[in-house]
């Protein structure tokens, strides 16, 4: 049975760059028919789509995170990793890896992790 | 970008009766539309995609049906586990986004 789990500080300062890791058991990141997402939800609100990345490397952006947003895979540890710097208040939140299928719905989905950003 | 409506913002219903959540795509999405259910605490999960399709272990009392750009999740008979937050997403095209969810309450 695939899991994902997110891991990463659970505080990040305001202008510093949060990075996250979502390690990935019990199946291989490697799949051609899977893209690997990252989706936030800010607390109460609802669910934001970051980006996703295809083993390949090719990777799909929101638009309106774009210019802060880097994903990245590591095949050789079956993990992906996702970096958005310039943070501000607005980017607390719980941040969630999944897995997507190639037609894009997620299905699994990590069990989230809640980042905040305060000085 | 396209814009997904989810009515009513919270629905209240008493367990065993029926509850339709409506979901709207500001342009068509064909039937490429999934439904996720969250509860408090937890991670969402997949319900149905292709708009009518119920995923792996899902009860066959959720059904979804629509396309184009007006969508139902239909729980034929509220369980005390149903009530939760649910959410539409359309995958026609980039960016993938999310309606604002619908709360299912107890009545």
């Amino acid at each position: 049975q695939l899991q994902l789990q997110e891991s990463g500080p659970g505080l990040v300062r305001p202008s510093e760059t949060l990075s996250l890791t979502c390690t990935v058991s019990g199946g291989s990141i490697s799949s051609s028919s899977y893209y690997w997402a990252w989706i936030r939800q800010p607390p109460g609100k609802g669910l934001e789509w970051i980006g996703s990345i295809y083993y390949s490397g090719s990777t799909f952006y929101n638009p309106s995170l774009k210019s802060r947003v880097i994903i990245s895979v590591k095949m050789s540890k079956n993990q992906f990793s996702l970096n958005l710097s310039s943070v501000t208040a607005a980017d607390t939140a719980v941040y969630y890896c999944a897995r997507a299928d190639v037609n894009n719905w997620f299905d699994p989905w990590g069990q989230g992790t809640l980042v905040a950003v305060s000085s | 970008e396209m814009v997904m409506t989810q009515s009513p913002a919270t629905l209240s219903v008493s367990p065993g009766e029926r509850a339709t959540l409506s979901c709207r795509a500001s342009q068509s999405v064909s039937s490429n539309l999934a439904w996720y259910q969250q509860k408090p605490g937890q991670s969402p999960r997949l319900l149905i995609y292709g708009a009518s399709t119920r995923a792996t272990g899902i009860p066959a009392r959720f059904s979804g049906s629509g396309s184009g750009t007006e969508f139902t999740l239909t729980i034929s008979s509220l369980q005390s586990e149903d009530f939760a937050v649910y959410f539409c997403q359309h995958y026609n095209s980039w960016p993938l986004t999310f309606g604002g969810g619908t709360k299912v309450e107890i009545e």
